[in-house]
């Protein structure tokens, strides 16, 4: 069935530092993909998404490029915020049956100051 | 615009009690999807209404059931409570269109003593 993979944390970076979190995922087809991000006590926010190869997500300064090939969806920032600090899911949702989407374990991000 | 909401926010139950969840989806949404997200998990998908019915189930037993209305509000049941039922509970509604995107509710955490 489908999966999806990520980068184990936790990840603490310094305030201004480069971030990667990487997510890989198995599926039949092409499916479409996403980064929902969830802050301390709260839901899950859609931070971006892509549905087709080389599609490239963007929100907020987070890019993210749906790599068929490599099966990968790899979250990136150039300089992140004390703000940013929150757990990170990668997604799919897969083309068979109901409209499910499939999620990683989750990435808890940490950003000192 | 409204967006997707939930009640209670907290819950406490007790083993083999049954609880009643409810979501209100976000405006024009048509669908409503449930999902089970244990503490450090991504979350699971339970089930997804359609036009009132099921319209797709992932890996929970029967005690977990459902319901949506006309108004496409919709409830998640769960009898018999287990332990291990003790979680965030997100409801995330959506158009009934493939791969669009799910917009999730803050959640209703409940916990099984």
């Amino acid at each position: 069935g489908d999966s999806v993979t990520q980068m184990e944390g936790p990840v603490t970076l310094s305030e201004e530092a480069f971030l990667t979190i990487n997510c890989t995922y198995t599926a039949t087809g092409y499916p479409s993909l996403f980064w929902y991000v969830q802050y301390p006590g709260e839901g899950l926010q859609l931070l971006l998404k892509a549905t087709k190869a080389d599609d490239k997500g963007s929100n907020k300064g987070f890019e993210a490029t749906y790599r068929k090939e490599t099966t990968s969806f790899h979250l990136e920032k150039g300089s992140v915020q004390v703000s940013d600090s929150a757990v990170y899911f990668c997604a799919l949702s897969g083309l068979q049956g109901a409209q499910k989407l499939v999620f990683g374990q989750g990435t808890r991000l940490t950003i000192n100051p | 615009e409204t967006g997707v909401t939930q009640s209670p926010t907290h819950l406490i139950k007790t083993r083999g009690q049954q609880v009643t969840l409810r979501c209100s989806s976000q405006s024009g949404h048509n669908t409503v999807s449930w999902y089970q997200q244990a503490l450090g998990q991504g979350p699971q998908f339970i089930f997804q209404y359609y036009r009132e019915e099921e319209n797709g189930r992932g890996n929970f037993p029967p005690r977990f059931s459902g319901l949506q209305f006309p108004n496409y509000s919709s409830e998640l049941n769960v009898n018999a409570l287990e332990l291990d039922d003790s979680a965030l509970y997100l409801c995330a509604s959506s158009l009934r269109h493939r791969q669009e995107t799910q917009y999730f509710g803050p959640g209703t955490r409940l916990l099984v003593l």
